[in-house]
């Protein structure tokens, strides 16, 4: 029973354009969100976080957005750059203490 | 500041034989976990240690076996090998067991033949 759903196996987008990668999640207990993001070769590096609390975090180029209701979460990256073509993974978490459960991951590929 | 490092980076094993992975740590942190990831999939999480306790484990079996030492580095022992063990092991450090924010090793890639 998968918990952490990123249906889009693979994505590609235009350099300099918005990246949108999505993750759906079944269990409404989950409490964290992150985002990590892969290239070959070397282990996942986390990218970015957010609490069940709140609806939109930022950093940089990076914005998650939580849909609670839908149980749905998005990755955007704008502008998008040749250095973000990687495998992204979507994970969660129903508290600290707890493990942490990743999708199958989106591989995202900038088009120059 | 020294990142996670995992040895060694690939290994060839026969059903049956038991392999141990090791892990050191970031500087700094005290918790590791270890997750393994198939091919097509994200990383599942196996168990994680704490200070030298195991503190959680996923869905593998009792073959599936590991520790911590005083220093905070960690081994993974899978004993009796399947084919399905084949797969990348991934180590992540994190400051305490509270962190979501977790370090990843390069991870060890392992074949079962």
């Amino acid at each position: 029973d998968q918990q952490v759903k990123q249906n889009s196996p693979s994505l590609s987008v235009q350099e300099g354009r918005i990246s949108i990668l999505n993750c759906d999640y079944t269990n409404s207990m989950f409490d964290y969100f992150l985002w990590y993001k892969k290239y070959p070769a070397e282990g996942p590096t986390f990218l970015i976080s957010i609490s069940s609390i709140k609806d939109k975090n930022e950093d940089g180029r990076f914005t998650v957005f939580l849909n609670k209701s839908a149980k749905h979460l998005s990755l955007h990256i704008v502008p998008s750059q040749p250095g973000d073509s990687a495998v992204y993974f979507c994970a969660a978490s129903p508290n600290r203490d707890d493990k942490i459960i990743f999708g199958k991951g989106t591989r995202l590929h900038i088009l120059p | 500041e020294t990142g996670v490092t995992q040895s060694p980076t690939h290994l060839i094993k026969t059903r049956g034989q038991q392999v141990t992975l090791r892990c050191s740590s970031q500087s700094g942190h005290n918790t590791v976990s270890w997750y393994q990831q198939a091919l097509g999939q994200g990383p599942q999480f196996i168990f994680q240690y704490y200070r030298e306790e195991e503190n959680g484990r996923g869905n593998f079996p009792p073959r599936f076996s590991g520790l911590q030492f005083p220093n905070y580095s960690s081994e993974l022992n899978v004993n009796a090998l399947e084919l399905d063990d084949s797969a990348l092991y991934l180590c992540a450090s994190s400051r305490d067991k509270s962190s979501y924010e977790q370090y990843f090793g390069p991870g060890t890639r392992l074949t079962v033949t």
